[in-house]
């Protein structure tokens, strides 16, 4: 089945920096790649999301990449703000399958 | 407003009980998702179902049961069969089976005391 490993595990910035968060993927057939954002005691939302036949899309500020030879894709939030503190989880799947995510990023900003 | 709705947000249960956790949404969404959720760990599929009367086992199924009987409910046991059950657990649903986006509810959390 398909494994997504997603890095860094934890990761802080301050107020107004870029932050980055990556994963890879070991399906080929994988086509879709959403990105969670999880704040505490609340479900996961989806912030962004990118199919296999676009290699980059911009929503304000977060983009996500994805390249697909390398069987990895980005989440990039710039200008960070504190209330962008949160945990992110990326996740792929297959077409007519379940999501696969990964273990999920904890991301503070700091004022 | 359409959503998901879980019940309730907390749960206690003392070894050896079995309970059940309450999943509705009314999106009218085909597929719904239990997942487990524990620190470090991500999101891990229990159960699913992509049609009223069917469901299938996700990767970590022992220890849990699932109905659904309604295309609206998806109910979740934790049976006493479960070795370790404290834990985050997450209902979502989707407009059909995977490859998009995935609407979540608020939780539940059991403790078991």
């Amino acid at each position: 089945g398909e494994n997504v490993e997603q890095h860094p595990s934890t990761l802080s910035v301050q107020e107004g920096d870029s932050a980055v968060i990556k994963c890879t993927y070991s399906d080929s057939a994988s086509n879709y790649f959403p990105w969670y954002k999880q704040e505490l005691g609340k479900g996961p939302q989806l912030i962004i999301d990118i199919r296999s036949n676009v290699g980059e899309k911009k929503d304000q500020r977060i983009a996500v990449t994805l390249n697909k030879t390398a069987k990895h894709f980005s989440l990039h939030i710039t200008e960070t703000q504190p209330e962008d503190s949160a945990v992110y989880f990326c996740a792929a799947s297959i077409r007519y399958s379940t999501l696969t995510f990964g273990k999920g990023t904890m991301l503070l900003v700091s004022p | 407003d359409g959503g998901i709705t879980q019940s309730p947000k907390y749960l206690f249960r003392k070894e050896g009980q079995n309970v059940t956790l309450s999943c509705e949404q009314n999106l009218n969404h085909d597929a719904m998702y239990w997942y487990r959720q524990d620190p470090g760990q991500g999101l891990r599929l229990i159960y699913y179902s992509q049609i009223v009367n069917d469901f299938q086992k996700g990767d970590i199924a022992e220890g849990y049961s699932v109905s659904r009987e309604k295309k609206e409910s998806f109910p979740l046991t934790v049976t006493s069969a479960q070795k370790n059950p404290t834990a985050f657990y997450l209902c979502a649903s989707t407009p059909r089976g995977g490859n998009t986006e995935a609407f979540f509810g608020q939780g539940t959390r059991l403790t078991v005391v």
